[in-house]
């Protein structure tokens, strides 16, 4: 069946540092990609989102980077900031499908 | 433009008794979503509405129902509560066709 899952929930990162956030999903009839960014007592905030046809898309500060073959997603943040700290999700959705599934997040924890 | 707003903010309830959660966007969106997210979980979808006068259900629409009242609301309605549905309650609209959902800032519901 159709799955999104993360490799770590938790990630802890120095400030200033690039971040990585990883995604493996297992329908590769997915067209659609996309990252969520989750602070503690709000809702979901988009970030970034990425076709199928495509490999890589830039935004400020974050990229995703989306590989096919293999069935992998991930986020890479440059320059963590403190603000940065929050629970990231990628979603996919599948070809013909309106609705997103959801993957479980990771955590991300900037130290000063 | 205040986007996508929900109330109640928070609400307990007790096992049977029944309430609406409501949902507003004044984004114009065709679409509109009910999730719920459980502690250290993904969202799951419970209905969706991809235009007004249209619903559906997603993956988790047991003891729940909806009503797409206009093209700005949506609710959700609960008709005899229970303590598995205690969660975080989420709403999210999209423009038709597009894919990038915007979310609300979620109804936190205990069911004692």
């Amino acid at each position: 069946g159709e799955s999104v899952g993360l490799h770590l929930p938790t990630l802890s990162v120095q400030e200033g540092d690039n971040s990585i956030i990883n995604c493996a999903y297992s329908n590769s009839a997915s067209d659609y990609f996309i990252w969520y960014k989750q602070e503690s007592g709000k809702g979901p905030q988009f970030i970034i989102d990425i076709r199928s046809n495509m490999d890589k898309r830039q935004g400020q500060r974050v990229t995703v980077l989306l590989n096919k073959t293999v069935k992998h997603l991930s986020l890479q943040i440059a320059a963590t900031q403190p603000g940065d700290s929050a629970v990231y999700f990628c979603a996919e959705r599948g070809a013909g499908r309106r609705a997103l599934t959801f993957g479980s997040g990771t955590r991300l924890q900037v130290q000063p | 433009n205040a986007g996508v707003t929900q109330t109640p903010k928070f609400q307990v309830l007790k096992t049977g008794q029944s309430m609406t959660l409501q949902c507003a966007q004044d984004m114009n969106h065709n679409s509109m979503y009910w999730y719920r997210q459980d502690p250290g979980m993904g969202l799951r979808l419970i209905y969706y509405s991809a235009s007004e006068g249209t619903t559906d259900k997603g993956e988790v629409p047991n003891g729940y129902n909806v009503s797409r009242l206009n093209k700005r609301e949506f609710s959700l309605r609960l008709e005899s509560a229970a303590p598995s549905q205690t969660s975080v309650y989420f709403c999210a609209s999209s423009e038709e066709g597009l894919n990038t959902q915007y979310f609300g800032p979620g109804t936190r519901l205990t069911v004692l």
